[in-house]
């Protein structure tokens, strides 16, 4: 079964900091992978997705098949970064199970 | 476009009432889902469908039911209400399929916050 696990639960950085949410896949197949972002008290909404290669509000993730892996990587993170992040896969899965969620708090 | 629209935003529920989380979206989506969010924890799916008349368990299926008579509307129904309901609940929808030019983005509603007491 389609699985992934983001191992954090909550991540805690200051500003200006290095952020980096860990998001780890375990299926075959040609994984797709998105990254989701709650802000708080908003809904879910995609924040990038692998396919497109795109940077959004500073963020990349990279899909490492070698290592199974699409972390999401910040250089340096901002106060209105925190919020809770989700990796997803293709919905092509149809059971669509998120992982367990990162908590950022960006602290100044 | 509205989007994935869920109704009420709010409500308070007695122990051992029953209630029905409306969603409705007009994206023409296939795969509709539901997901309960409890406070300070992720997502987790309690039903989902892909399609009119179909529907399947998710990970939290107990205490709820779901329909999907038509391709806009899937509604969540709580079954004698309990505490450990006390969630925030999320529809969402995508188009679903494989093809990964379409995105396959996943839309979320706004979220009901549900109390039961």
């Amino acid at each position: 079964a389609q699985r992934v696990t983001q191992p954090e639960k909550l991540l805690s950085v200051f500003k200006g900091a290095p952020v980096e949410l860990k998001c780890n896949y375990s299926y075959s197949g040609s994984p797709e992978l998105f990254w989701y972002v709650q802000y708080s008290r908003q809904r879910l909404q995609l924040l990038l997705r692998h396919i497109s290669r795109e940077s959004i509000k500073g963020f990349t993730a990279d899909l490492n098949k070698g290592e199974t892996s699409f972390h999401l990587k910040k250089p340096f993170a901002q106060e209105e970064d925190s919020a809770m992040y989700y990796c997803a896969p293709n919905t092509g899965f149809q059971k669509l199970v998120f992982g367990t969620g990162t908590r950022l708090l960006v602290s100044p | 476009n509205a989007g994935v629209t869920q109704t009420p935003k709010f409500r308070i529920l007695k122990i051992g009432q029953s209630m029905t989380l409306q969603c409705a979206q007009d994206m023409n989506h296939n795969y509709m889902y539901w997901y309960r969010q409890d406070p300070g924890m992720g997502l987790k799916l309690i039903y989902y469908s892909v399609g009119a008349g179909i529907t399947d368990k998710g990970e939290v299926p107990n205490g709820y039911n779901v329909s999907r008579s038509t391709t806009e509307d899937f509604p969540l129904r709580l079954e004698l209400a309990a505490p450990s309901q006390t969630s925030v609940y999320f529809c969402a929808s995508s188009y679903g399929g494989t093809d990964l030019s379409s995105g396959n983005t996943i839309y979320f509603g706004e979220g009901s916050w549900l109390t039961v007491v």
